[in-house]
């Protein structure tokens, strides 16, 4: 079946360095990549998506770049805080479904 | 305030005893899903429902029910929840589907002994 695979599990990176997570999605008809951030205890919540006619999209220290040939995306964040730790979740729209990456913990070091 | 209300927050229970996890929205939204989280595994679909009356199998439906009878609610139903159904469970909403943004319920950490 359809699949999302996202590494690394587990990220650790020193405040104020830049963190990079990758994901890679099987089906070549998928058109909508999300990112969600879930902090401990919390619900996912949406912190930025791009759409496969886009190649790039920041929103502050946040960005997102698309690679339809090699089917992946991948989520940056730059001068990392403290609240920037949580588990970060990729996905890949498919027939009126969001496959999920497993996840990705990015712990900031102070 | 724009939201999606799930109860209960927690719930523990026996296998075999029915039980119902209640999901409502207030911001008219077309399209709602459910879906477990278990460690490792990241979130995974088990109903969805484009409109009311439709709903459709996700990725993992076995063993659940859910109804679509109001654009609002969308409860999920175990018929006899055993324990490997012990999850972490979160309901979600948008406005037309799954290329817009997911508003997520708070969850509802089910244990089943």
């Amino acid at each position: 079946g359809e699949n999302v695979e996202q590494h690394p599990s587990t990220l650790s990176v020193q405040e104020g360095d830049s963190a990079v997570i990758k994901c890679t999605y099987s089906d070549s008809a998928s058109n909508y990549f999300p990112w969600y951030k879930q902090e401990l205890g919390k619900r996912p919540q949406l912190i930025i998506d791009i759409r496969s006619n886009v190649g790039e999209k920041k929103d502050q220290r946040i960005a997102v770049t698309l690679n339809k040939t090699a089917k992946h995306f991948s989520l940056h964040i730059t001068e990392t805080q403290p609240e920037d730790s949580a588990v970060y979740f990729c996905a890949a729209s498919f027939n009126y479904q969001l496959i999920w990456g497993a996840g990705t913990k990015l712990i900031i070091k102070p | 305030e724009a939201q999606v209300t799930q109860n209960p927050r927690y719930l523990i229970t026996v296998t075999g005893k029915k039980l119902t996890v209640t999901c409502s929205q207030n911001m008219n939204h077309e399209y709602m899903s459910w879906y477990r989280q278990d460690p490792g595994l990241g979130l995974r679909q088990i109903y969805y429902s484009m409109n009311v009356e439709v709903t459709d199998k996700g990725d993992v439906p076995e063993g659940y029910k859910v109804s679509r009878k109001e654009k609002r609610n969308f409860p999920l139903i175990l018929e006899s929840p055993s324990p490997n159904q012990t999850s972490l469970y979160f309901c979600a909403s948008s406005r037309g589907g799954t290329n817009e943004k997911l508003f997520f319920g708070s969850g509802t950490q089910l244990s089943v002994l």
